[in-house]
C-alpha cells in the first residue's frame, strides 16, 4: 500500500520567516495530496490540498506544490505567525478516503 | 450545527475492560472513519463506513469493531482493551467516500493500563 514520509519531524521559524515541510509517497497512483492542520489538544483540520492535475496551489500565505515524478510534495507557509504553530500532516490518495495515508507530522514552532 | 462530536474526551480502562467510543455528526455526510493518532506515527485508519449500513477495515483494525448505527452515529468498540490501544481516537466524516476533505472530531483520549 500508499507510503507517505514527511520531513522535519520538528521545524522551528523566526516570526516572518518562511517554512517548508516536505513529503514523499511511494504509490504512483496517488493522486490527492491534502495538508492538515493540528493546533495543541485541537482536532486536525485541512487547510489546502492538490491534485495530480495541477502542479502548484496558493491559499494566501500557504502554497503546495506537487512533483508527481519525483513523488513528493511540499507545504510552504510564507510570513509566519505565532499563531501558525501546530502539527502540520501530508496525506496522500489514491482513490478514496478509505486509502488515504498520512506522514507522521511536523512540529512547527513559530517564535516570536 | 456542531459539527463532529465524539463522547468520551477522555477515559482510562484496565486490560481487558471493554468500552464504546461514540461518534455523531450532523453534516448529512454520507461516510464516516474512525482514526487512532499515535506520537510519530500521524493518523491510521481503523475502521471507515462509506454509506450507511456499510463498515470496512482500515489499516489498522485489530482488537476494534464499529456499528454504524443511523447516517449521522459511527461507534467504535474496543472488547477487551490492551496496553497497545493507548492513543487517542479521532472520529470523522466525510460528504462521500471520494478522496475530498475529512471533518475531524475533537478526540478521545483512551488509556489503557
Amino acid at each position: 500500500g500508499e507510503n507517505v514520509e514527511q520531513h522535519p519531524s520538528t521545524l522551528s521559524v523566526q516570526e516572518g520567516d518562511s517554512a517548508v515541510i516536505k513529503c514523499t509517497y511511494s504509490d504512483s497512483a496517488s493522486n490527492y495530496f491534502p495538508w492538515y492542520k493540528q493546533e495543541l489538544g485541537k482536532r486536525p483540520q485541512l487547510i489546502i490540498d492538490i491534485r495530480s492535475n495541477v502542479g502548484e496551489k496558493k491559499d494566501q500565505r500557504i502554497a503546495v506544490t506537487l512533483n508527481k515524478t519525483a513523488k513528493h510534495f511540499s507545504l510552504h507557509i510564507t510570513e509566519t505567525q505565532p499563531e501558525d504553530s501546530a502539527v502540520y500532516f501530508c496525506a496522500a490518495s489514491i482513490q478514496n478516503n478509505n486509502d488515504m495515508r498520512f506522514g507522521a507530522g511536523t512540529r512547527l514552532t513559530v517564535k516570536p | 450545527n456542531a459539527g463532529v462530536t465524539q463522547t468520551p474526551k477522555f477515559q482510562v480502562l484496565k486490560t481487558g475492560q471493554s468500552m464504546t467510543l461514540q461518534c455523531a455528526q450532523d453534516m448529512n455526510h454520507n461516510s464516516m472513519y474512525w482514526y487512532r493518532q499515535d506520537p510519530g506515527m500521524g493518523l491510521r485508519l481503523i475502521y471507515y463506513s462509506a454509506s450507511e449500513g456499510t463498515t470496512d477495515k482500515g489499516e489498522v483494525p485489530n482488537g476494534y469493531n464499529v456499528s454504524r448505527l443511523n447516517k449521522r452515529e459511527f461507534s467504535l468498540r474496543l472488547e477487551s482493551a490492551a496496553p497497545s490501544q493507548t492513543s487517542v481516537y479521532f472520529c470523522a466524516s466525510s460528504v462521500d467516500p471520494n478522496t475530498g476533505e475529512l471533518f475531524f472530531g475533537e478526540g478521545s483520549r483512551l488509556t489503557v493500563l
